[in-house]
């Protein structure tokens, strides 16, 4: 698709299990952002990719939280010994960056929800 | 469009009403700034975006005005419909900044009543 695809949609999972999110930006885009949201609040940062650089990782909680991408491709965020407050919808978004960030492009999101 | 407390804060306004949706950014040096709109289950999209050597953007049915002075942006929607209900969020780019240069807003709640 054209778009940014995430999975997936939806992820219940125990407490202390580990999960495995993905995210496919849009061919071509070099930066591409993890940002957690928890039900009625608001966008908060986790990782930034762009391009070859090293991630910006200021906004991951704990070191329970990693991401990786190859290059300027598919990403997954991991989350190690998930607990409920981890409970939240995943958002990615990818952008096409130039002197501005532009439009960033957001995924539906990876529900996931910790028992 | 200010955080109080967890939870949004939310603009209620009559349908076909005018509604205006306001953030303050937190530094002076930001160059361009976004607003978003997120629908119930879905993904934030983008709605316009300034440049900070403008003070105003007109789209469709929407304008955001920027006020670099007291760092403020607001989000004008002329003529709001039922299908406005959403979160808006404003976002600010900060070149050499941490958060991809990107930070985000709280976000507004806005809900049309028919």
């Amino acid at each position: 698709g054209a778009g940014v695809s995430q999975s997936p949609s939806n992820k219940v999972t125990e407490k202390g299990k580990d999960v495995e999110l993905r995210c496919d930006p849009i061919s071509g885009h070099t930066a591409l952002y993890w940002y957690r949201q928890r039900l009625g609040q608001g966008l908060e940062f986790l990782i930034y990719f762009q391009g070859n650089s090293a991630p910006d990782k200021s906004g991951l909680p704990s070191d329970r939280f990693s991401a990786e991408r190859t290059g300027e491709s598919v990403s997954t965020l991991t989350i190690q010994r998930t607990q409920q407050e981890d409970s939240a919808v995943y958002l990615c978004a990818s952008s096409s960056r130039g002197y501005f960030p532009g439009e960033l492009f957001f995924g539906e999101g990876s529900r996931l929800t910790v028992l | 469009g200010e955080s109080v407390g967890l939870h949004l804060p939310t603009l209620s306004v009559q349908e076909g009403d005018n509604s205006i949706i306001n953030c303050a950014y937190s530094n002076s040096a930001s160059d361009y700034f976004i607003w978003y709109k997120q629908e119930s289950g879905k993904g934030p999209q983008f709605i316009i975006d300034i440049r900070s050597n403008m003070d105003k953007r007109q789209g469709q049915r929407v304008t955001v005005l920027l006020n670099k002075t007291v760092k403020h942006l607001s989000l004008q929607i002329a003529a709001t419909q039922p299908g406005d209900s959403a979160v808006y969020f404003c976002a600010e780019n900060l070149r050499g900044g941490s958060q991809g240069n990107l930070i985000f807003g709280k976000g507004t709640k806005l809900s049309v009543k028919p």
